[in-house]
């Protein structure tokens, strides 16, 4: 079955550091998004992206957090310095197409420890 | 804002028993799907639900979406310790992004 690939799975970072999450989306889907979640909590919406710009984004990401799909294939989340409160759980999902009918595919996380 | 309650937080049962999960949305959804996040996992997709007073089955769980939209549960018939793990609805509220607001999750304990 078709997986969505997330590297590292677990990254330590010193606070202030530029941290680069990636993620290989599956193939033939065409909508990308970032998720986190704290530590026992809900899983919070990020970004979104579809046709190599950002559809939407929520509050959380704010101008320290950007978005690239530098290839055909991958998917990155840069962090540009980071702080405490961004050690979570960061998903990577896709899926097959935008509307009412397409389940996202989640990948297995990389979790960002900032000390 | 668009938000996604679930209760309760935490349900604790013991093998065999019935379990139900139920999700509010403070808006009405175009369609809301379900996830299953096994402890140290991700979440994995089960179904989603698009007509109003829709009921889905998979098996021993039973999915119902609201005459409203508003609103959503799942029901677990028969609990076996595999189905452990946090159960989250999420909301798709319409437009073409796709953005899914997920509720604050149920975790299910299974005792054998």
């Amino acid at each position: 079955e078709p997986e969505v690939t997330q590297t590292p799975s677990h990254q330590v970072t010193q606070m202030g550091q530029e941290v680069i999450l990636r993620c290989v989306p599956i193939s033939n889907h065409l909508y990308f998004y970032w998720y986190r979640q704290i530590l026992g909590q809900k899983v919070e919406f990020l970004v979104s992206f579809y046709n190599n710009e950002i559809s939407e984004k929520s509050e959380i990401f704010d101008d320290q957090f950007s978005v690239e799909r530098p290839d055909g294939s991958n998917f990155t989340l840069k962090i540009r310095s980071t702080k405490l409160e961004d050690s979570a759980m960061y998903f990577c999902a896709s899926s097959e197409q935008a509307g009412a009918n397409y389940g996202y595919t989640f990948g297995s996380g990389t979790r960002l420890t900032v000390v | 804002g668009q938000q996604v309650m679930q209760i309760p937080q935490y349900q604790h049962v013991q093998e065999g028993e019935d379990f139900t999960t139920y999700c509010n949305s403070s808006t009405t959804l175009s369609n809301i799907q379900w996830y299953k996040q096994r402890p140290g996992g991700h979440p994995v997709f089960l179904i989603q639900l698009v007509k109003s007073g829709e009921v889905k089955k998979q098996k021993r769980l039973t999915f119902q979406f609201g005459e409203a939209k508003k609103n959503s549960s799942l029901h677990i018939t028969a609990t076996q310790t595999t189905d452990v793990g946090t159960y989250f609805c999420a909301g798709n509220y319409g437009g073409a992004t796709n953005k899914l607001i997920f509720g604050t999750g149920t975790l299910l304990a299974v005792q054998p």
